[in-house]
């Protein structure tokens, strides 16, 4: 069984659209992250959710808006998308530091 | 400062040499260490994790933390084709409570056969 999956692992879509990413880990962990990888390989964290509440939410845009059903699972959902968004998106499931991730979604805006 | 910085590269190395990848951190509170490696178009997957001064080691893999040079390396030993791969340093700081990971940007490896 895949430990963090994340589906879709491709999505492309026009400006202005909504969508939403979904991940989900079978480790029984209690922290799961979003982060987004840019054109240039740096790796920077989104959010964070420890039991199903938001603990960190770096400077991204309030159109981003991460959703946690239960402690296996947190969605992204990303309003009114913009050409900037275009990047590798993925989350990770983490316990003492250290995190596994999911596969990515390469999002591509056009 | 950049919180963690590591030299992009490319670090060349021929077959069956010691690649070293180095890291260094910023004056926080930190609390640890990890190295992930990254193949191209793949999700970054954890290599090694040190939490104390000194060495550990793991297979052809030695981590190596000095905190009072805030520094973090990386040894490869008898390194393969198969390690050509970018490497990640990451770092959790504990000062505002954050546990999540603070990556550099990685150091892309080239194992030459």
């Amino acid at each position: 069984d895949t430990a963090v999956s994340q589906t879709p692992k491709y999505l492309v879509t026009q400006m202005g659209n909504d969508k939403s990413i979904k991940c989900e880990q079978n480790l029984g962990h209690d922290t799961m992250y979003w982060y987004k990888q840019d054109s240039k390989k740096f790796l920077k964290i989104m959010f964070s959710y420890n039991n199903k509440e938001l603990i960190i939410n770096e400077t991204v845009p309030n159109r981003f808006s991460p959703k946690s059903p239960d402690k296996a699972h947190l969605n992204l959902h990303i309003n009114s998308l913009e050409l900037g968004d275009s990047a590798v998106y993925f989350c990770a499931s983490q316990k003492s530091g250290e995190a596994f991730f999911g596969q990515g979604t390469r999002l591509t805006v056009v | 400062q950049k919180e963690v910085e590591q030299n992009s590269g490319p670090l060349s190395v021929p077959e069956g040499a010691i690649a070293s990848l180095n890291c260094t951190y910023s004056d926080r509170v930190s609390q640890s260490f990890f190295w992930y490696r990254q193949y191209s178009g793949k999700s970054p997957e954890l290599i090694m994790s040190i939490y104390s001064n000194g060495d550990k080691e793991d297979g052809r893999f030695t981590a190596q933390l000095n905190k009072a040079s805030q520094y973090v390396s990386l040894l490869i030993r008898d390194s393969q084709p198969s390690d050509s791969a970018t490497y990640l340093c990451a770092a959790t700081f504990m000062d505002t409570g954050r546990r999540a990971l603070t990556f550099g940007s990685g150091t892309r490896l080239q194992v030459q056969p």
